[in-house]
């Protein structure tokens, strides 16, 4: 199986709503990525989790929240967005180590009214 | 600090001729590079990598990659287009000093025209 997998496909949520996106692969991969990527642009690195640990946060402001509960799944828990974090986002897994190529899920398509 | 550019928003090329998407990159140690493809309304896919060894790498679908250090490139290039090549392609850095950090070139648009 080299496929990730992510929940919802699309979502559209109000400020003040509460929502999370979540992200599976079965891979045996021990990194694990979210990236956000408004239209046109290539995507930007959020957060980076290494054998369920955070590793890298690219300051991401804290309505965004993290989460990997084992190493198959990863949550972005979201609560009070902007209507400027409207975009793609993007989950991605890969064995550790920098030589390694990403494995990317199809995204989930956020709408933040 | 790592970076890479893309210096072409867009390249437009005929069926069945070369074609070249360019990346040149800034890295504090040895580099790892990626070229990766995104299709509309979809994630990205890996094509190939230069890690080290051979300077030539090829790829899926025909695609191939020139590693040049003292260029510092690594150019995408495929010796005949398809109208399905048409896609976005970003470039892609890490180094051995990079702590899991991923930088994306800007991004390439590839039309192909039939």
């Amino acid at each position: 199986d080299t496929e990730v997998t992510q929940t919802p496909k699309h979502l559209v949520m109000g400020m003040t709503n509460k929502k999370s996106l979540k992200c599976e692969q079965h891979m045996g991969h021990r990194a694990m990525y979210w990236y956000k990527q408004k239209a046109k642009k290539p995507p930007e690195l959020m957060f980076v989790y290494s054998y369920e640990k955070l590793s890298i946060n690219e300051s991401v402001p804290s309505r965004f929240s993290p989460e990997c509960p084992n190493s198959s799944l990863l949550n972005l828990h979201l609560h009070a967005l902007q209507p400027e974090d409207s975009a793609l986002y993007l989950c991605a897994s890969s064995r550790t180590g920098e030589t390694n190529e990403q494995f990317f899920g199809p995204g989930t398509r956020l709408t933040v009214l | 600090a790592q970076s890479v550019a893309q210096p072409e928003d867009q390249v437009n090329v005929a069926e069945g001729n070369p074609l070249t998407v360019k990346c040149t990159y800034s890295v504090s140690g040895n580099p790892y590079l990626f070229w990766y493809v995104q299709y509309p309304n979809r994630g990205l896919q890996f094509l190939l990598k230069y890690i080290t060894g051979d300077n030539l790498v090829k790829g899926s679908y025909g695609f191939e990659a020139e590693f040049n250090k003292s260029q510092t490139s690594f150019h995408l290039k495929k010796p005949f287009a398809l109208v399905s090549d048409s896609a976005l392609y970003f470039c892609v850095v890490r180094d051995e000093l990079g702590y899991q950090k991923v930088t994306f070139g800007i991004g390439t648009k590839l039309q192909v025209i039939p």
